[in-house]
C-alpha cells in the first residue's frame, strides 16, 4: 500500500523557518517526481512546489521564490520543505504527494494527510 | 501562474448529471493536455479522478470523464451519488514545471 506521511509542522512566529518532511512507502520513491500542495483554512489547494525524481527540474509558486526550497534524498524516501521568512499567509495545511510518473509535469496521483503549519505571533 | 476559474458551486439530484468547468488560459489548459481533476471530502486528503485530461485511474467510477476545448476544461459525473458530494478541484500543468489549481467547485447533491 502507497503511504505518504507528512510531519514538522506546528506554530511559527512570522520571519522564522520550519520545515516539513514526508516519508514514502509501498513505492519506488525515486521513479516519481513529488510535490507539495497546501490548503489554507476555508480556502481552495494551492500548488507550492514540484520536484522531478532526481531533483533535475524543481518549480515553485511565484508567492514562495527565493522563501521556500523543497528537496529528496532518494536514499530515505524523504521529501522535504524548507520554509524561511514565514508569514502569515503560509499558514496553512500542506499536503506531499506522489506523481504519476518521474516528470513534473507528470500530475500529482496519491496524496498524504497533510501537517499543518500556522503561522502566528 | 494565475488559478483557473471554476464555479464555486453546483447541485444536482441522484441520478442526475452535473458538469463543472474549469477555465483557465493559452498558457497552461490552451497548450497542455494535462489537465487533472480532484475530489476532496472534509478531512481528507485530495483523491485524483482524472488525469491528462481524460483519463481515468484504476479504481474510479466510469461516472466520472473529463474533457477539454480551448482553454476550457470540464468534469462530468453521470448518475449523480450521494457519495459524490464533495469539493472538486481542477489543475493543469503551466510550463517551467509550474502547476496551478482552480479555486474548487462545491457539489451538493439534493
Amino acid at each position: 500500500e502507497i503511504q505518504l506521511v507528512e510531519s514538522g509542522g506546528g506554530l511559527v512566529q512570522p520571519g522564522r523557518s520550519l520545515r516539513v518532511s514526508c516519508v514514502a512507502s509501498g513505492f519506488t520513491f525515486d521513479d516519481y517526481a513529488m510535490y507539495w500542495v497546501r490548503q489554507a483554512p476555508g480556502k481552495g489547494l494551492e500548488w507550492v512546489s514540484s520536484i522531478s525524481w532526481n531533483s533535475g527540474n524543481i518549480g515553485y509558486v511565484d508567492s514562495v521564490k527565493g522563501r521556500f526550497s523543497i528537496s529528496r534524498d532518494n536514499g530515505k524516501n524523504s521529501l522535504y520543505l524548507q520554509m524561511n521568512s514565514l508569514r502569515q499567509e503560509d499558514s496553512a495545511l500542506y499536503y506531499c504527494a506522489k506523481g504519476f510518473g518521474e516528470l513534473v509535469s507528470d500530475a500529482p496521483e496519491i496524496w498524504g494527510q497533510g501537517t499543518m503549519v500556522t503561522v502566528s505571533a | 501562474q494565475s488559478a483557473l476559474t471554476q464555479p464555486a458551486s453546483v447541485s444536482g439530484s441522484p441520478g442526475q448529471s452535473i458538469t463543472i468547468s474549469c477555465t483557465g488560459t493559452s498558457a497552461d489548459i490552451g497548450i497542455f493536455n494535462l489537465v487533472s481533476w480532484y475530489q476532496k471530502h472534509p478531512g481528507k486528503g485530495p483523491k485524483v479522478i482524472i488525469y491528462e485530461g481524460s483519463k481515468r485511474p484504476s479504481g474510479v467510477s466510469y461516472r466520472f470523464s473529463g474533457s477539454k476545448s480551448g482553454t476550457t476544461a470540464s468534469l462530468t459525473i453521470s448518475g449523480l451519488q450521494p457519495e459524490d458530494e464533495a469539493d472538486y478541484y481542477c489543475s493543469s500543468y503551466g510550463g517551467s514545471y509550474n502547476w496551478v489549481f482552480g479555486g474548487g467547485t462545491r457539489l451538493t447533491v439534493l
